[in-house]
């Protein structure tokens, strides 16, 4: 079964600070990993990463790979309330965008 | 533009009754999915349909079946429901098989 575990499990911290989230798999050939966001409802796309090394950023928010070591970050800077919300990680490893996701971290921004 | 719909939001059941739950998207997309959000658990994949016409087992298939009417649409039933089947239910689907999941609110199904 593939893994995915993603720490810590919940966070909270003041508006302004700076986190990072972790997620770390097991897998070592998989298509891309992805990061979401979800709050109420549905889970909104963040980023998909497929190249080691390589930074995706919007914003205050940002997400680098590391395939040899197996685990990717999502970084927020300065963050506000409306970062609240629970990010939750997921691998692409086969076909049809069948995706294995992690447990998510819960993200608490007070003021 | 409404992307992914699912109906209905909310359903209380008893334990043994039947329900479907609907899912339709507007993004011509190919794929779709659904999952189970669960405390503690992420979410699981219970069903996909990689194209119109093809359903397979995801992760946690057992006590649903799962119907692709047309591209549009992707059914998941509950012939006899159980209280472990209380969950948040997500439809989603893709435009491509390495892209991501565009997700619909939510089904809060609870199993009394």
């Amino acid at each position: 079964e593939d893994k995915v575990v993603q720490s810590p499990l919940s966070l909270v911290v003041h508006e302004g600070d700076t986190v990072t989230l972790n997620c770390s798999y097991e897998v070592t050939n998989f298509r891309s990993l992805l990061w979401y966001k979800q709050e109420k409802k549905a889970p909104t796309f963040l980023f998909m990463l497929t190249s080691s090394g390589i930074e995706k950023k919007s914003g205050r928010l940002s997400s680098i790979l590391d395939k040899k070591e197996l685990f990717s970050i999502l970084n927020i800077t300065a963050t506000q309330t409306g970062d609240s919300a629970i990010y939750l990680c997921a691998l692409n490893t086969g076909t049809a965008s069948k995706l294995t996701f992690g447990t998510g971290t819960r993200l608490q921004v007070t003021l | 533009n409404a992307g992914v719909t699912q109906t209905p939001k909310f359903q209380v059941l008893k334990t043994g009754q039947s329900m479907t739950l609907q899912c339709a998207q507007d993004m011509n997309h190919n794929s779709m999915y659904w999952y189970r959000q669960d405390p503690g658990m992420g979410l699981r994949l219970i069903y996909y349909s990689a194209s119109e016409g093809t359903t397979d087992k995801g992760e946690v298939p057992n006590g649903y079946n799962v119907s692709r009417l047309n591209k549009r649409e992707f059914s998941l039933r509950l012939e006899s429901a159980a209280p472990s089947q209380t969950s948040v239910y997500f439809c989603a689907s893709s435009g491509w098989i390495y892209g991501e999941l565009f997700f619909g609110e939510g089904s809060r199904l609870t199993v009394l």
